[in-house]
């Protein structure tokens, strides 16, 4: 069975400085995609970073980079530069080959301070 | 290119009553899934569609149901409401067929909806 695993029920950080949010996961496929989510208090869940099982890089976009360390099976979000606007629910998310779903974590709750 | 869009965004319902939710996705998005997320179960797959075929179905009673139409829009059912279907739901769309581990999913902006 699929899981992913977020420890870190909230945190906190200071405006302009850099957070990483944990994530582990458990599968035994040999294939599959990691996924971070951010959902703002209006619910809409937002895509922020994609890494798959057979990358040789982490994943980057913009502010966001994902420290994928597969043997560890581990893949933590980093967020550099934290803004007011970073404030929100993260969510770390599994997808395998065995069918479209995807597996979420409980979530990180952020709060980014002034 | 507009996002997942989702209708009604609130929803209040008594127990007993059925309710129809509504997802439109991402022009050319071929698949749509749906979430239910509560406080205390996390988000959970509900099921998932594709050229008006569910592929997959999570752990949810029949009451929970769904269809999807030609033009890839996708509703779905819970009929029978009960008091723990209070939840935001979810629908997300992504852009192939094969539901390989590289897609990704967007979501809409959720429907609340609350049963009392």
């Amino acid at each position: 069975a699929q899981k992913i695993t977020q420890t870190q029920p909230g945190m906190f950080v200071q405006e302009k400085e850099a957070v990483t949010l944990d994530c582990t996961y458990d599968t035994s496929d040999p294939s599959y995609g990691l996924f971070w989510y951010k959902q703002p208090s209006s619910g809409e869940m937002i895509f922020l970073i994609y890494q798959g099982s057979y990358d040789q890089q982490n994943a980057t976009e913009g502010r966001y980079s994902l420290n994928f360390q597969k043997a560890r099976k581990s893949a933590n979000l980093v967020i550099s530069a934290s803004q007011l606007g970073d404030s929100a629910m993260y969510f770390c998310a599994m997808r395998g080959n065995q069918g479209g779903k995807l597996i979420f974590g409980q979530g990180t709750e952020l709060s980014v301070k002034p | 290119k507009a996002g997942v869009t989702q209708t009604p965004r609130y929803l209040i319902k008594t127990r007993g009553q059925q309710v129809t939710l509504s997802c439109s996705p991402i022009s050319g998005h071929r698949s749509v899934s749906w979430y239910q997320q509560t406080p205390g179960q996390g988000l959970q797959f509900l099921f998932e569609y594709f050229s008006e075929t569910q592929r997959n179905k999570g752990n949810f009673p029949g009451r929970f149901s769904g269809r999807q139409f030609s033009n890839s829009r996708s509703e779905m059912n819970v009929s029978t409401l009960e008091l723990g279907d209070s939840a935001l739901y979810l629908c997300a769309s992504s852009l192939t067929d094969r539901g390989r581990f590289t897609d990704t999913q967007y979501f809409g902006p959720g429907t609340r909806l609350t049963v009392l």
